[in-house]
């Protein structure tokens, strides 16, 4: 069945740091692909998406890229703030939404 | 400006007491599901459905029931509450996927829940 593996966590870097974080999938069709964000104490929001091969999401200085050569779909930020001390999702959507385990990251002063 | 509103945000259960989550939108959104999420699992989806009268299973349905009577409403509820339900609960919506691929999920703010 359809699956997202994510790189495991925690993660930590100093501010200003280059962010990426790996994500996989495997899925019949043509899925589309998300990164959504958990800030501690609170439900999960969108991040960025990708409905088809190629297409790149970005928001808030986030980007990825939907690869479907490589069946990926890694998060990566250019430099990291103390406010983006987070957990993060990948996900694939096809009927219904598939999560991976999702990664914590924490960004340090 | 409500959105995805999930009542309780806590509760206590003891084992094989029954109760039902509920989770209400006001987006007139078609597609609604209910996820867990425990600490190294990510969310699990438990059940979902893409319209009123339409229900289907998700990864994790078993010990849970659902159904969906109206497109506002998608209550969850446990039969006979286990220690392993012990999880913190999403609800969350969205327009009817197009052409099989899903659109943005809205996300309740969850319930805590703890069987003992």
């Amino acid at each position: 069945g359809d699956s997202v593996t994510q790189m495991e966590g925690p993660v930590t870097l100093s501010e200003e740091a280059f962010l990426t974080i790996n994500c996989t999938y495997t899925a019949t069709g043509y899925p589309s692909l998300f990164w959504y964000v958990q800030y501690p104490g609170e439900g999960l929001q969108l991040l960025l998406k990708a409905t088809k091969a190629d297409d790149k999401g970005s928001n808030k200085g986030f980007e990825a890229t939907y690869r479907k050569e490589t069946t990926s779909f890694h998060l990566e930020k250019g430099s990291v703030q103390v406010s983006d001390s987070a957990v993060y999702f990948c996900a694939l959507g096809t009927r219904k939404l598939i999560f991976g385990q999702g990664t914590e990251l924490s960004v340090k002063p | 400006n409500a959105g995805v509103t999930q009542t309780p945000k806590f509760q206590v259960l003891k084992t094989g007491q029954s109760m039902t989550l509920q989770c209400a939108q006001d987006m007139n959104h078609e597609y609604m599901s209910w996820y867990r999420q425990d600490p190294g699992m990510g969310l699990r989806l438990i059940h979902y459905s893409v319209g009123a009268g339409i229900t289907d299973q998700g990864e994790v349905p078993n010990g849970y029931n659902v159904s969906r009577s109206t497109t506002e409403d998608f209550p969850l509820r446990l039969l006979s509450a286990a220690p392993s339900q012990t999880s913190v609960y999403f609800c969350a919506s969205s327009y009817k996927p197009l052409q099989g691929a899903q659109e943005k999920l809205f996300f309740g703010s969850g319930t805590q829940l703890s069987v003992l």
